[in-house]
């Protein structure tokens, strides 16, 4: 079983709607939540970054960590065709200096 | 543009060859790190340099794979005797150690293609 689990789509939403991304762990000492977006032949780029439990809001972007179900979610309002992108959920413990990735969500938000 | 550079973005060999990659981020960058991603996947943690140390491998890297950082500048992932399992893209991030730790500056990444 994988460290980090993520459904790997692909997720098509009409321009305008909420998305929601998700993320499970197994390992209890993950403290840093990062949600990474990339496009196709590019390398990810941070979007989000959450210590610990809590929301954490950015423009149309809302990151939440619940460690208690080991679950964090990403969501995206008023989504754009510019917000088509491979979305991938990451994290670390306090001790590592290791980011452990999900395998990524397509997202394609259509016109 | 993350100020990380990688070279070359596209390498195809035949199996059995050597190939080295090379990894260039901004000078503040004092951690380095190599990942590798295969198609539909997220990226898989291979190595990690502080300077110039080479602090934490993973199993991942097997005998054939050896990365260094010389002063602590520039980066170099070899792989020997290519084979076509290693078909993938090659990350390089950098970042700083006094920053936000979960921020890591990725390239663009060198694509191997194993024949």
């Amino acid at each position: 079983q994988k460290e980090v689990e993520q459904d790997p789509g692909p997720l098509s939403v009409p321009e305008g709607a909420i998305v929601s991304l998700n993320c499970t762990y197994s390992n209890s000492a993950f403290q840093y939540f990062m949600w990474y977006r990339q496009y196709s032949r590019k390398g990810p780029e941070l979007l989000m970054y959450t210590y610990s439990s809590g929301n954490k809001e950015d423009g149309r972007f809302t990151a939440q960590v619940d460690k208690s179900s080991k679950y964090i979610s990403l969501f995206i309002r008023d989504s754009q065709p510019s917000d088509s992108a491979t979305y991938l959920c990451a994290m670390k413990g306090d001790s590592s200096y290791k980011l452990i990735f999900g395998s990524g969500t397509r997202l394609l938000v259509r016109p | 543009d993350t100020g990380v550079s990688q070279d070359p973005r596209h390498k195809i060999t035949k199996r059995g060859q050597n190939v080295t990659f090379r990894c260039d981020p901004i000078s503040e960058h004092n951690r380095l790190y190599w990942y590798r991603q295969t198609l539909g996947q997220g990226p898989e943690f291979l190595t990690y340099f502080q300077n110039e140390a080479q602090l934490e491998k993973s199993r991942l890297l097997s005998d054939r794979f050896s990365a260094e950082r010389p002063k602590g500048s520039f980066s170099t992932l070899e792989i020997q005797r290519t084979e076509q399992g290693d078909s993938a893209m090659y990350l390089c991030a950098g970042t700083y150690s006094g920053g936000n730790t979960g921020e890591l500056f990725f390239g663009e990444g060198s694509r191997l293609t194993v024949l």
